[in-house]
C-alpha cells in the first residue's frame, strides 16, 4: 500500500532563516505531488505541484520554491522566511487521472 | 467569485439528526469531486468520492448534480465523532489534476 512521510511535525523559525521541508511516498511510481499551505482558521491553497522529476509548477508568488529531485520526493524551501510564512504545509500525492489526493500529517511552521 | 464555495457553518446538531452541507463549483469542465473531513490540526483525509449517480457509504451519502454544479453530502444519524470540518474538493482535468478545496463547513454534534 502507498504511504506518504512529511516531516519534521512542528518547526519554529526565526525570520530570516532558511526553511527546508521533505516529502516522500512509498509505494508508487511517478505520482503527482503537490504542497498546499493552510493558514490558520483558513482553507487550503495550493502552492506548487509537480507530474515529474525536475518538473515543478507554482500557483501563487511567493517566497517559496519546490524541487523533486527524485520521483517519490518533493521538496519546499526558502531562503529567507517571512512572518506571513506561517502556517500548516501539507505534502500530498495522487496517480494520475481523476483519483483523489492523499496527505502526509503536515508540518505546523511558526515564524516568530 | 471562489472556484469552490461552501457554507463556512458552523453547523451545531444534536447526536442522531441528520445535517447537509452544500458545495458549488464555478469551473464547469471539472472531472472529480471529493468529500473530504479535517480533525482539528491535522491533515484531510477523504471521506468519499462522489459520482453523478449518488453514492453512499454507510450513514453518508454524497450526491453531484453537474447541471448545477452542485454537489451535497448528507449525514444521518451524526455521531459525535462527526465532529470535524468538511471539505468539497473539486478536480479539473488534465494531467496535473489540479484539486480545488472549498474553505470548509464545520460541524459540530452534541450530546
Amino acid at each position: 500500500s502507498q504511504t506518504i512521510h512529511q516531516w519534521p511535525a512542528t518547526l519554529v523559525q526565526p525570520v530570516g532563516s532558511p526553511l527546508s521541508l521533505e516529502c516522500t511516498v512509498e509505494g508508487t511510481s511517478n505520482p503527482n505531488l503537490y504542497w498546499y499551505r493552510q493558514a490558520a482558521g483558513r482553507g487550503l491553497q495550493l502552492l506548487f505541484y509537480s507530474v515529474g522529476i525536475g518538473q515543478i509548477s507554482s500557483e501563487v508568488p511567493q517566497n517559496l520554491s519546490a524541487s523533486r529531485p527524485q520521483d517519490r520526493q518533493f521538496i519546499l524551501s526558502s531562503k529567507k522566511l517571512l512572518l506571513s510564512d506561517s502556517g500548516f504545509y501539507l505534502c500530498a500525492w495522487r496517480d494520475r487521472g481523476n483519483s483523489p489526493l492523499h496527505f502526509g500529517n503536515g508540518t505546523r511552521l511558526t515564524v516568530t | 467569485r471562489k472556484e469552490v464555495e461552501q457554507d463556512p457553518g458552523p453547523f451545531n446538531v444534536p447526536e442522531g439528526a441528520t445535517v447537509a452541507f452544500n458545495c458549488t463549483y464555478s469551473n464547469s469542465a471539472s472531472q472529480s469531486f471529493f468529500w473530504y473531513r479535517q480533525d482539528c490540526r491535522k491533515e484531510p483525509k477523504l471521506l468519499m468520492s462522489v459520482y453523478s449517480s449518488g453514492n453512499e457509504d454507510g450513514r453518508f451519502t454524497a450526491q453531484l448534480n453537474r447541471a448545477s454544479q452542485y454537489i451535497s453530502l448528507l449525514i444521518r444519524d451524526s455521531k459525535l465523532s462527526d465532529s470535524a470540518t468538511y471539505l468539497c474538493v473539486v478536480n479539473t482535468a488534465g494531467n496535473a489534476g489540479k484539486s480545488t478545496f472549498g474553505d470548509g463547513t464545520t460541524l459540530t454534534v452534541k450530546p
